[in-house]
C-alpha cells in the first residue's frame, strides 16, 4: 500500500540553525501539506501546496518557514532559524485532489536545544 | 472557520467493553468529518470519514461514527474493544466548500486494559 514517507524520524538541532524536513508524498497525489503537533497539544495545520505554490497557510507559517518541491518526488519544509518553540512533531500529508482524504506520514520529531 | 472539541482527554476501558469517544464541532458551513488514530510512535491513520450521504459511517477495525447535524457531533463508537485499540484518537473537520486545512481536536487517549 502506498504511503507517505518522512525523513529523518528525529532531528536534533541548535537554536538558530536551519533545518530541512523531508517528505515523499504518495506518487499520484497532487496536494501536499505540513502539520505540526507540539507535545501535549493538538495537531495544527501549517501549509498546503499545489502546482508548485502555496495554496493556503496558517498564522503559524511565518517568514521563518518555507516549502518546496525540489523534484518530482520530494516535498520539504525548511525552518530558517529555529526557535525553542519550534520543537514539535511535524507531519507531512498528501491527497489526490483537494477534496479527498489526506494521508499522513509517521512524522519527524524536531528537538531544538 | 471550524473548530473541534473532544471533551474526553482520556478514556480508560476494559477489554471487550463498548466505548464511545465524543467529538463536537462548530462551523458555519458544510463540513467533512474525520477520525484519525495514532498508535504509539506512528503517524496518523484514517479510521473513517463522513463526506455526504448516510450519517452512519463504518471504518476500519470495527469502528463506526454517526454524524448528527443538529447536535454538531460526530462521536466514534466500537461495541467491543481490544487491547490493540489502545491509541490516541483525533477528530478532525474541514470545510466542504473551501480551504484545505484539517482542524483537529486535542485528541482522546483510549487505554484498554484486561
Amino acid at each position: 500500500e502506498p504511503e507517505v514517507t518522512q525523513t529523518p524520524s528525529h532531528q536534533v538541532t541548535q537554536m538558530g540553525q536551519e533545518v530541512i524536513l523531508r517528505c515523499v508524498p504518495i506518487s499520484n497525489h497532487l496536494y501536499f501539506y505540513w502539520y505540526r503537533q507540539i507535545l501535549g497539544q493538538k495537531v495544527e495545520f501549517l501549509v498546503s501546496f499545489y502546482n508548485n505554490e502555496i495554496s493556503e497557510k496558517s498564522e503559524i507559517f511565518d517568514d521563518q518557514f518555507s516549502v518546496e518541491r525540489p523534484d518530482g518526488s520530494n516535498f520539504t519544509l525548511k525552518i530558517r532559524s529555529t526557535k525553542l518553540e519550534d520543537s514539535a512533531m511535524y507531519f507531512c500529508a498528501s491527497s489526490e485532489v483537494s477534496t479527498s482524504i489526506q494521508y499522513f506520514g509517521a512524522g519527524t520529531r524536531l528537538s531544538v536545544l | 472557520a471550524q473548530s473541534v472539541t473532544q471533551l474526553d482527554s482520556q478514556v480508560p476501558v476494559f477489554e471487550e467493553a463498548p466505548v464511545e469517544l465524543r467529538c463536537n464541532y462548530s462551523s458555519s458551513v458544510s463540513v467533512y468529518l474525520f477520525w484519525y488514530v495514532q498508535y504509539p510512535n506512528q503517524g496518523l491513520q484514517l479510521l473513517l470519514k463522513y463526506l455526504s450521504g448516510s450519517t452512519l459511517v463504518k471504518g476500519i477495525n470495527g469502528f463506526e461514527a454517526e454524524f448528527n447535524k443538529s447536535q454538531t457531533s460526530f462521536h466514534l463508537r466500537k461495541p467491543s474493544v481490544h487491547i490493540s485499540d489502545t491509541a490516541e484518537y483525533f477528530c478532525a473537520v474541514r470545510s466542504a466548500n473551501s480551504g484545505y486545512a484539517l482542524n483537529f481536536g486535542k485528541g482522546t487517549s483510549l487505554l484498554v486494559t484486561p
